[in-house]
Protein backbone atom coordinates (compact mmCIF):
# COMPACT_ATOMS: atom_id res chain seq x y z
CA UNK A 1 0.00 0.00 0.00
CA UNK A 2 1.25 3.71 -0.49
CA UNK A 3 2.29 5.60 1.80
CA UNK A 4 0.78 8.90 0.48
CA UNK A 5 -2.57 8.77 -1.37
CA UNK A 6 -4.07 11.05 -3.59
CA UNK A 7 -7.50 12.01 -4.55
CA UNK A 8 -9.04 12.56 -6.97
CA UNK A 9 -7.09 10.36 -9.46
CA UNK A 10 -8.05 12.94 -12.26
CA UNK A 11 -10.19 15.98 -12.44
CA UNK A 12 -11.78 17.99 -14.77
CA UNK A 13 -12.64 21.46 -14.50
CA UNK A 14 -13.58 24.66 -16.83
CA UNK A 15 -11.44 27.53 -16.72
CA UNK A 16 -11.36 30.24 -14.13
CA UNK A 17 -12.98 27.94 -11.72
CA UNK A 18 -11.16 26.89 -8.34
CA UNK A 19 -10.46 23.50 -7.72
CA UNK A 20 -8.72 21.14 -3.99
CA UNK A 21 -6.47 18.47 -4.89
CA UNK A 22 -6.43 15.82 -1.82
CA UNK A 23 -3.03 13.94 -0.44
CA UNK A 24 -3.51 11.89 2.74
CA UNK A 25 -0.11 9.89 3.74
CA UNK A 26 1.37 7.35 6.72
CA UNK A 27 4.73 8.12 6.02
CA UNK A 28 6.31 8.19 9.15
CA UNK A 29 8.63 10.22 10.78
CA UNK A 30 7.58 12.92 8.98
CA UNK A 31 10.23 15.85 7.85
CA UNK A 32 8.29 17.78 4.62
CA UNK A 33 5.63 17.27 2.40
CA UNK A 34 5.87 18.69 -1.05
CA UNK A 35 3.81 19.54 -4.04
CA UNK A 36 5.04 18.93 -7.75
CA UNK A 37 3.69 19.79 -10.57
CA UNK A 38 4.40 18.03 -13.56
CA UNK A 39 3.24 18.80 -17.54
CA UNK A 40 2.97 16.36 -19.72
CA UNK A 41 6.43 15.05 -21.07
CA UNK A 42 8.43 17.15 -18.13
CA UNK A 43 10.18 16.59 -15.46
CA UNK A 44 8.32 17.87 -11.82
CA UNK A 45 8.58 21.20 -11.18
CA UNK A 46 8.31 22.02 -7.17
CA UNK A 47 5.17 24.21 -6.01
CA UNK A 48 5.90 24.20 -2.23
CA UNK A 49 7.69 22.45 0.81
CA UNK A 50 5.88 22.74 4.11
CA UNK A 51 7.39 21.55 7.59
CA UNK A 52 6.09 20.23 10.17
CA UNK A 53 5.19 23.39 11.75
CA UNK A 54 3.79 25.15 8.70
CA UNK A 55 -0.20 25.01 8.25
CA UNK A 56 -0.29 26.76 5.28
CA UNK A 57 2.43 27.71 1.96
CA UNK A 58 0.74 29.87 -1.24
CA UNK A 59 2.60 30.02 -4.07
CA UNK A 60 0.66 32.77 -6.79
CA UNK A 61 -2.43 30.54 -7.54
CA UNK A 62 -1.20 28.02 -5.32
CA UNK A 63 -1.90 27.35 -1.56
CA UNK A 64 -1.18 24.16 -0.09
CA UNK A 65 -2.54 23.33 3.56
CA UNK A 66 -0.85 21.14 5.83
CA UNK A 67 -2.74 18.91 8.87
CA UNK A 68 0.78 16.93 10.34
CA UNK A 69 -2.06 15.82 13.30
CA UNK A 70 -4.09 14.10 10.55
CA UNK A 71 -1.88 13.35 8.70
CA UNK A 72 -3.48 15.09 5.35
CA UNK A 73 -2.57 18.09 2.84
CA UNK A 74 -4.49 20.19 0.04
CA UNK A 75 -3.37 21.60 -2.54
CA UNK A 76 -6.08 24.68 -3.63
CA UNK A 77 -5.67 25.92 -7.06
CA UNK A 78 -7.49 29.33 -7.92
CA UNK A 79 -8.77 30.70 -10.85
CA UNK A 80 -7.35 28.02 -12.96
CA UNK A 81 -5.75 28.62 -16.00
CA UNK A 82 -4.93 26.12 -19.07
CA UNK A 83 -1.52 26.32 -18.51
CA UNK A 84 -2.76 24.82 -14.89
CA UNK A 85 -3.29 20.98 -16.71
CA UNK A 86 -1.20 18.83 -15.72
CA UNK A 87 -0.38 16.35 -12.87
CA UNK A 88 0.03 17.24 -9.34
CA UNK A 89 2.20 14.75 -6.97
CA UNK A 90 1.79 14.90 -3.42
CA UNK A 91 5.59 13.54 -2.23
CA UNK A 92 5.86 13.54 1.87
CA UNK A 93 9.65 12.97 3.19
CA UNK A 94 10.46 11.07 6.49
CA UNK A 95 13.98 11.85 7.00
CA UNK A 96 15.74 13.59 4.42
CA UNK A 97 15.60 13.31 0.62
CA UNK A 98 16.64 9.48 0.40
CA UNK A 99 13.80 8.97 2.33
CA UNK A 100 10.77 10.48 -0.10
CA UNK A 101 7.57 9.24 -1.21
CA UNK A 102 5.64 9.80 -4.47
CA UNK A 103 1.62 9.82 -4.54
CA UNK A 104 0.59 8.85 -7.81
CA UNK A 105 -0.19 12.32 -8.78
CA UNK A 106 -3.57 13.82 -10.04
CA UNK A 107 -4.46 14.57 -13.25
CA UNK A 108 -5.85 17.92 -13.59
CA UNK A 109 -7.55 19.03 -16.90
CA UNK A 110 -8.58 22.52 -17.44
CA UNK A 111 -11.12 23.26 -20.06
CA UNK A 112 -11.86 26.57 -21.97
CA UNK B 1 21.24 27.88 -16.74
CA UNK B 2 20.52 24.49 -18.26
CA UNK B 3 20.02 22.64 -14.49
CA UNK B 4 19.74 18.64 -15.12
CA UNK B 5 20.57 17.92 -18.43
CA UNK B 6 19.04 13.91 -19.36
CA UNK B 7 20.48 11.51 -22.10
CA UNK B 8 18.85 10.36 -23.93
CA UNK B 9 15.16 11.52 -24.38
CA UNK B 10 13.85 8.45 -25.74
CA UNK B 11 15.49 4.91 -26.45
CA UNK B 12 14.02 1.53 -27.41
CA UNK B 13 16.76 -1.56 -26.61
CA UNK B 14 16.18 -4.93 -26.85
CA UNK B 15 15.90 -7.40 -23.78
CA UNK B 16 19.54 -8.55 -22.81
CA UNK B 17 21.70 -5.29 -24.20
CA UNK B 18 23.53 -3.02 -21.56
CA UNK B 19 22.46 0.70 -21.53
CA UNK B 20 23.73 4.00 -19.75
CA UNK B 21 21.31 6.69 -19.12
CA UNK B 22 23.71 9.90 -18.51
CA UNK B 23 22.72 13.02 -16.04
CA UNK B 24 24.75 16.00 -15.67
CA UNK B 25 23.88 18.93 -12.94
CA UNK B 26 25.28 22.26 -13.55
CA UNK B 27 24.10 23.69 -10.45
CA UNK B 28 26.82 22.07 -7.91
CA UNK B 29 24.30 20.39 -6.05
CA UNK B 30 26.16 17.30 -4.31
CA UNK B 31 22.93 15.30 -3.66
CA UNK B 32 22.18 13.38 -6.78
CA UNK B 33 19.21 10.96 -7.07
CA UNK B 34 17.27 8.63 -10.12
CA UNK B 35 13.67 7.65 -10.45
CA UNK B 36 11.43 5.57 -12.40
CA UNK B 37 8.02 6.60 -12.85
CA UNK B 38 5.53 4.28 -13.97
CA UNK B 39 1.49 4.47 -15.05
CA UNK B 40 -0.42 4.55 -11.85
CA UNK B 41 2.68 4.87 -9.51
CA UNK B 42 4.71 7.49 -7.96
CA UNK B 43 8.24 8.19 -8.69
CA UNK B 44 10.00 5.46 -6.51
CA UNK B 45 13.46 5.80 -6.00
CA UNK B 46 16.07 3.92 -7.76
CA UNK B 47 19.64 5.06 -6.55
CA UNK B 48 20.79 8.11 -4.68
CA UNK B 49 23.89 9.51 -4.34
CA UNK B 50 24.71 12.16 -1.52
CA UNK B 51 28.01 13.79 -2.41
CA UNK B 52 30.68 12.57 -5.44
CA UNK B 53 31.76 9.33 -4.25
CA UNK B 54 29.74 8.03 -2.32
CA UNK B 55 26.14 5.78 -3.53
CA UNK B 56 23.38 4.71 -1.65
CA UNK B 57 20.68 2.29 -2.69
CA UNK B 58 16.77 3.35 -3.34
CA UNK B 59 13.59 1.60 -3.18
CA UNK B 60 14.04 -0.48 -6.05
CA UNK B 61 17.59 -0.84 -7.49
CA UNK B 62 17.95 -4.49 -8.68
CA UNK B 63 19.17 -4.35 -12.18
CA UNK B 64 20.71 -1.42 -11.69
CA UNK B 65 23.79 0.40 -10.76
CA UNK B 66 24.86 4.12 -10.58
CA UNK B 67 28.50 6.07 -10.12
CA UNK B 68 29.48 9.48 -8.99
CA UNK B 69 32.98 9.83 -10.15
CA UNK B 70 32.29 13.69 -9.62
CA UNK B 71 30.19 16.27 -8.42
CA UNK B 72 27.71 17.15 -12.03
CA UNK B 73 27.64 13.51 -13.21
CA UNK B 74 25.57 10.57 -12.06
CA UNK B 75 24.70 7.98 -15.07
CA UNK B 76 22.38 5.07 -14.85
CA UNK B 77 23.33 1.87 -15.89
CA UNK B 78 21.57 -1.21 -16.73
CA UNK B 79 23.67 -4.01 -17.05
CA UNK B 80 21.25 -6.58 -19.06
CA UNK B 81 17.86 -4.91 -19.91
CA UNK B 82 15.08 -6.56 -19.06
CA UNK B 83 11.04 -5.73 -20.41
CA UNK B 84 10.42 -4.88 -16.57
CA UNK B 85 12.48 -1.79 -16.95
CA UNK B 86 10.52 -0.34 -19.61
CA UNK B 87 9.66 3.30 -17.83
CA UNK B 88 10.10 6.75 -18.07
CA UNK B 89 13.51 7.21 -16.25
CA UNK B 90 14.24 10.92 -14.16
CA UNK B 91 17.25 12.10 -12.36
CA UNK B 92 17.00 14.81 -9.82
CA UNK B 93 19.54 16.52 -7.65
CA UNK B 94 19.20 18.64 -4.23
CA UNK B 95 21.60 21.12 -2.74
CA UNK B 96 21.73 18.94 -0.05
CA UNK B 97 20.13 15.47 1.51
CA UNK B 98 18.34 16.64 3.95
CA UNK B 99 15.22 19.68 2.68
CA UNK B 100 16.57 20.69 0.08
CA UNK B 101 14.49 21.30 -2.84
CA UNK B 102 14.51 18.31 -5.97
CA UNK B 103 15.26 19.72 -9.17
CA UNK B 104 14.09 17.23 -12.21
CA UNK B 105 15.63 16.41 -15.47
CA UNK B 106 13.20 16.33 -18.40
CA UNK B 107 13.00 12.44 -18.31
CA UNK B 108 14.24 9.59 -20.45
CA UNK B 109 11.58 7.03 -21.62
CA UNK B 110 13.40 3.52 -21.97
CA UNK B 111 11.63 1.17 -23.85
CA UNK B 112 12.94 -2.70 -23.69
CA UNK B 113 11.80 -5.32 -26.02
Amino acid sequence: KNQVEQSPQSLIILEGKNCTLQCNYTVSPFSNLRWYKQDTGRGPVSLTIMTFSENTKSNGRYTATLDADTKQSSLHITASQLSDSASYICVVSANNNNDMRFGAGTRLTVKP
Amino acid sequence: IAGITQAPTSQILAAGRRMTLRCTQDMRHNAMYWYRQDLGLGLRLIHYSNTAGTTGKGEVPDGYSVSRANTDDFPLTLASAVPSQTSVYFCASSANRNTGELFFGEGSRLTVL
